[in-house]
């Protein structure tokens, strides 16, 4: 158990769609990483906040956003939902960020889109 | 960042020794070599880093030419839990840590 927990572990839903995927970093961890994983792209970096701060950004599509609270929890926003949105993300967190600082991932939300 | 090259798959018996090759040619001299792991479909899991020295904890050793073009991780004993694949990332300093995962390598252990 890395600590880290993402809601809800498994979510169906059809295109058009919105969803709304949450992530809980360890205690005390300041940085949040948001990680896409499907067959065909493998494992892609998408966003970084740092204590409530965009800080890094990948691969995110315009349609996908995110945010960090006060509390320091996550959420990843995905609207108008594709059948090539369909994966698994990631969620991870680290003290700060950074060169240094492992990153603890979480057990993962898998979305699958009909 | 620099791109890291792995064999796709490898396969090492219960017990043995698996040594995992990466290289990293293009590494500059701020980048450090990371290395994570990912058990069936399961979260990656944080291994073991390094910039140019040796490294070794409880998990595994990891060994930097002296050149830092490639790196080996070293599972001493490995067990049939150590099956997984296996990625082998060069983060830079100053990025904020975001990682950058390639294929990686696919490890197999056997009774």
């Amino acid at each position: 158990d890395s600590g880290v927990t993402q809601t809800p572990k498994h979510l169906i839903t059809a295109t058009g769609q919105r969803v709304t995927l949450r992530c809980s970093p360890r205690s005390g961890d300041l940085s949040v990483y948001w990680y896409q994983q499907s067959l065909d792209q493998g494992l892609q970096f998408l966003i970084q906040y740092y204590n409530g701060e965009e800080r890094a950004k990948g691969n995110i599509l315009e349609r996908f956003s995110a945010q960090q609270f006060p509390d320091l929890h996550s959420e990843l926003n995905l609207s108008s939902l594709e059948l090539g949105d369909s994966a698994l993300y990631f969620c991870a967190s680290s003290v700060v960020g950074g060169v240094g600082n492992e990153q603890f991932f979480g057990p993962g939300t898998r979305l699958t889109v009909l | 960042d620099a791109k890291t090259t792995q064999p796709t798959s490898m396969d090492c018996a219960e017990g043995r020794a698996a040594n995992l090759p990466c290289n990293h040619s293009t590494i500059s001299g701020n980048e450090y070599v990371y290395w994570y792991r990912q058990i069936h479909s399961q979260g990656p899991q944080y291994i073991i880093h390094g910039l140019k020295n040796n490294e070794t904890n409880e998990m595994a050793s990891l060994i930097i030419t002296e050149d830092r073009k490639s790196s080996t991780l070293i599972l001493p004993h490995a067990t049939l839990r150590d099956t997984a694949v296996y990625y082998c990332i060069a983060v830079k300093w100053g990025q904020g840590g975001k990682l950058i995962f390639g294929q990686g390598t696919e490890l197999s252990v056997k009774p």
